[in-house]
């Protein structure tokens, strides 16, 4: 199946840093990727569309300012968290849809971010 | 608004017990619908998903059937194994491709 990659795996830094998360697809184009954020013992809480060359479409209560996505190709997706704080410690995960898998998606292995 | 309820867990089971887990969606339409889990240390996979109602999703023993009466997507196996044991997610699609996902079941089986 396609394989979705995320860098970092993990990251730690301190409050009021900024902290990016890249997500490829590694052997097909994505025109789309999603980004969630999953809570301990909660659900993956969908954060935005990220559209190939143009804006991300954010969910309802995600502040865009905060989590600002960038996705320049058809093969990467980035997440920046502008001045992180410790609310922000999460585990961020990507997924994209195989234009050629319909209804399927696959997920990036997430990246847990702690905000000392 | 639109969402996603699934069983609460942890879920333990022994070796070869039936496995249920609930999952009821609110939707305008008819959504596709879809189980995905996640297994320890790796990222979530689709496991099995329903296109339209009264379709039956099934992969690895695991089963689901799309009730639009009941507006469900309960999720089976006859006979579970310790390797199942991972996180399960129910989810229904929406518009332009995205997914929301219900709270996620810890299910552990036991030899």
């Amino acid at each position: 199946g396609a394989v979705v990659s995320q860098h970092p795996s993990r990251v730690i830094c301190k409050s009021g840093t900024s902290v990016k998360i890249e997500c490829r697809s590694l052997d097909f184009q994505a025109t789309t990727m999603f980004w969630y954020r999953q809570f301990p013992k909660q659900s993956l809480m969908l954060m935005a569309t990220s559209n190939e060359g143009s804006k991300a479409t954010y969910e309802q209560g995600v502040e865009k300012d905060k989590f600002l996505i960038n996705h320049a190709s058809l093969t990467l997706s980035t997440l920046t968290v502008t001045s992180a704080h410790p609310e922000d410690s999460s585990f961020y995960i990507c997924s994209s849809e195989d234009t050629g898998s319909a209804d399927t998606q696959y997920f990036g292995p997430g990246t847990r971010l702690t905000v000392l | 608004g639109d969402s996603v309820t699934q069983m609460e867990g942890p879920v333990t089971l022994s070796e070869e017990a039936f496995l249920t887990i609930n999952c009821t969606y609110t939707a305008t339409g008819y959504p596709s619908l879809f189980w995905y889990v996640q297994y320890p240390g790796e990222g979530l996979q689709l496991l099995l998903k329903a296109t339209k109602a009264d379709d039956k999703g099934s992969n690895k023993g695991f089963e689901a059937t799309y009730r639009k009466e009941t507006t469900s997507f309960h999720l089976e196996k006859g006979s579970v194994q310790v390797s199942d044991s991972a996180v399960y997610f129910c989810g229904r699609g929406s518009t332009l491709g995205r997914l929301y996902f219900g709270r996620g079941t810890q299910l552990t089986v036991w030899p």
